[in-house]
């Protein structure tokens, strides 16, 4: 069955701290994955997709086949980045995402 | 405005009776989908539109659950005979389709669903 697995429903951190939420997925072949993030009373939006292999906000996410994960990194946390986070793998063929159950990050001054 | 809309924004209703949550999507975007999202928990799929195709409906949680899109563009899901256990945030996303990839889903502000 394929599978989304966020390990921790709360991650706190100080500002200026790196930031680790991590992603473990368990699908055969190459999925495509992203990272989708929502803000206090905004709705859910797209963070990053591992083939943009883009910066955005100072996340980075680098796809590990090895490992079946794709963590979320940050290496200085600012108050702003307080959010749910979400790791979603999209596997071709099947035309939906299947979501993690979501990292609350909260940043602390 | 240019994003995917929901109504009603709130919905409190009595165990028992039946809702329609209406979703209007982005304009040309042909893929459609329903997610729950209850306290606490992740988001869960509940069904997808691509087109004229039909729709994959592998999520719905019961057969109190149902959902249409007419003329491939609003869509509403309906929820016959209420339970408490119904109560939720009812997201819908559209996204653009490209045959072998995939496109980031846009997504609604939700409809909160209390159940009394």
């Amino acid at each position: 069955a394929q599978r989304v697995t966020q390990p921790e429903k709360l991650l706190s951190v100080f500002k200026g701290a790196p930031v680790e939420l991590k992603c473990n997925y368990s699908y055969s072949g190459s999925p495509e994955l992203f990272w989708y993030v929502q803000y206090s009373r905004q709705r859910l939006q797209l963070l990053l997709r591992h083939i943009s292999r883009e910066s955005i906000k100072g996340f980075t996410a680098d796809l590990n086949k090895g490992e079946t994960s794709f963590h979320l990194k940050k290496p200085f946390a600012q108050e702003e980045d307080s959010a749910m986070y979400y790791c979603a793998p999209f596997r071709g063929g099947y035309n939906k995402l299947i979501f993690g159950a979501g990292t609350r990050l909260a940043v602390h001054p | 405005g240019a994003g995917v809309s929901q109504s009603p924004s709130n919905k409190v209703t009595e165990k028992g009776k039946d809702v329609e949550l209406r979703c209007d999507p982005i304009s040309g975007h042909t893929a459609l989908y329903w997610y729950r999202q209850s306290l606490g928990q992740g988001l869960e799929f509940l069904i997808y539109f691509q087109g004229n195709s039909a729709p994959d409906k592998s999520g719905l949680p019961s057969d109190r659950f149902s959902a249409e899109r007419t003329g491939g563009s609003v869509s509403t899901l309906t929820i016959q005979r209420t339970q408490q256990e119904d109560s939720a945030v009812y997201l819908c996303a559209s996204s653009l389709f490209v045959r072998g990839g995939n496109q980031p889903q846009h997504f609604g502000d939700g409809t909160r669903l209390s159940i009394l």
